[in-house]
């Protein structure tokens, strides 16, 4: 059970948009940047933002990413069935000197 | 092109041993954090361990503290990770990733992964 909850899954239609929630505590996601990582099946974790809504290069801006207070949202908009993933979102638990990831929403694009 | 590949993963008793290598080309290696990150089959991703540019400093995961180590050596571009008292529960794809701000997780650059069984 991870301190960071995320729902296990959504789905959405092609085009549409979709926002996945990372929701932690004061301790946790409030005081510490929060990173998100799309797992595509089959492959290695992809960084798509770390420092909260910092975008690595060749990540495409139909992806944002936010922070507010204890919670964290990844948005994609214009779903493509190429974005059928696993996301998770990421922290470090300085209480624990550990880093912990959320438990992963799997997105499914129909 | 910048390329982290992974070696050493494989079929293994309950609490025996296993040493994962992962070899770092196309980047400054001695330059960087670096770290490993695994997957159980069906499971979410778990962080496991995270080492900075000299060694000096690393931490782990509490579920692995005490039984896995991780090291390396910069003149052979090389991150390691030893397991020990290997249990059921760390089968698992392992993966090594540059950790590139040094705060867990912040991996941009991730090798494949290796499969890594323990079961009897």
């Amino acid at each position: 059970q991870s301190v960071l909850t995320q729902p296990p899954s959504m789905s959405a239609a092609p085009g549409q948009k979709v926002t996945i929630s990372c929701s932690g505590s004061s301790s946790n996601i409030a005081s510490n940047y929060v990173y998100w990582y799309q797992v595509l099946p089959g492959t290695a974790p992809k960084l798509l933002f770390y420092h909260n809504s910092e975008r690595p290069s060749g990540i495409p801006d139909r992806f944002s990413a936010s922070k507010s207070g204890t919670s964290a949202t990844l948005g994609i908009t214009g779903l493509q069935t190429g974005d059928e993933a696993d996301y998770y979102c990421a922290i470090w638990d300085s209480s624990v000197n550990a880093a912990v990831f959320g438990g992963g929403t799997q997105l499914t694009v129909l | 092109e910048v390329q982290l590949v992974e070696s050493g993963g494989g079929l293994v008793q309950p609490g025996g041993s296993l040493r994962l290598s992962c070899v770092a080309s196309g980047l400054t290696f001695s330059n960087n954090w670096m770290g490993w990150v695994r997957q159980a089959p069906g499971r979410g991703l778990e962080w496991v361990a995270n080492i900075n540019q000299g060694g000096s400093e690393k931490y782990y995961v509490d579920s692995v503290k005490g039984r896995f180590t991780i090291s390396r050596d910069n003149a052979k571009n090389s991150l390691y990770l030893q397991m020990n008292s290997l249990r059921a529960e760390d089968t698992a794809v392992y993966y090594c990733a540059r950790d590139y701000y040094g705060s867990g997780p912040d991996m941009d650059v991730w090798g494949q992964g290796t499969t890594v069984t323990v079961s009897s």
